[in-house]
């Protein structure tokens, strides 16, 4: 069982360049999120599936793009990327937007510089 | 922004020592209250998701009280050992998807 799947582990990007970050789960779980996290701060939400074709923004959205188009997989595009987007990127499923019962499960993250 | 503070932000125990920190969080609109634990190079991992006021989980050496009136929950470690050093998150969830990580709290347990 693998889990929730994150590639690349590390990309150097530079400014202007756009990227995807992949993100797949294999425990069919319906919610599907995208968090970054920067020093002396909380993982913080960009956005966030509740099932395939449902996406919504989070708490920092701008410069992000996701879609859904199967259970399994949540990729987020960078569409121009900036340094302020360096940051260590992870992704997060559950059976429920709350977490459920045994809260969120989360891949092992992307660290991306951006130069 | 939901304010969500844990404290301490770090601290340091002896191998042996028993230890706890704290979790605060806004008393009302609460749906549920997460612990992760988050260990250096890996991503974070549940330890409980509780959802009741005066709830109290256990997971071998590490439990959690929730008290939803007041707004907070303790994380308790009993006997820390080295392999316990990790950071603690806690997540709010207010309503189904309005979900709010703290910062954690850095633990290390010296030999």
């Amino acid at each position: 069982n693998a889990g929730v799947t994150q590639t690349p582990k590390f990309q150097v990007l530079k400014t202007g360049q756009s990227m995807t970050l992949q993100c797949a789960q294999d425990m069919n779980h319906e919610y599907m999120s995208w968090y970054r996290q920067d020093p002396g701060m909380g993982l913080r939400l960009i956005h966030y599936s509740v099932g395939a074709g449902i996406t919504d923004q989070g708490e920092v959205p701008n410069g992000y793009n996701v879609s859904r188009s199967t259970t399994e997989d949540f990729p987020l595009r960078l569409l121009s990327a900036a340094p302020s987007q360096t940051s260590v990127y992870f992704c997060a499923s559950s059976t429920a937007g709350s977490g459920g019962v045994g809260g969120y499960t989360f891949g092992s993250g992307t660290r991306l510089t951006v130069v | 922004i939901l304010n969500v503070e844990q404290s301490p932000q770090s601290l340091h125990v002896q191998e042996g020592d028993s230890t706890n920190f704290t979790c605060s969080f806004p008393s009302s609109n609460f749906y549920a209250l997460h612990w992760y634990r988050w260990e250096t190079a890996k991503s974070p991992e549940a330890l409980f998701v509780m959802t009741l006021n005066g709830d109290e989980k256990k997971k071998g050496r590490i439990s959690a009280t929730l008290n939803t009136k007041e707004g907070y929950s303790y994380l308790y470690i009993k006997g820390s050992q080295p392999e316990d050093s990790a950071t603690y998150l806690c997540a709010f969830c207010e309503g189904y998807q309005k979900v709010t990580f703290g910062t954690g709290t850095k633990l290390q347990v010296i030999p």
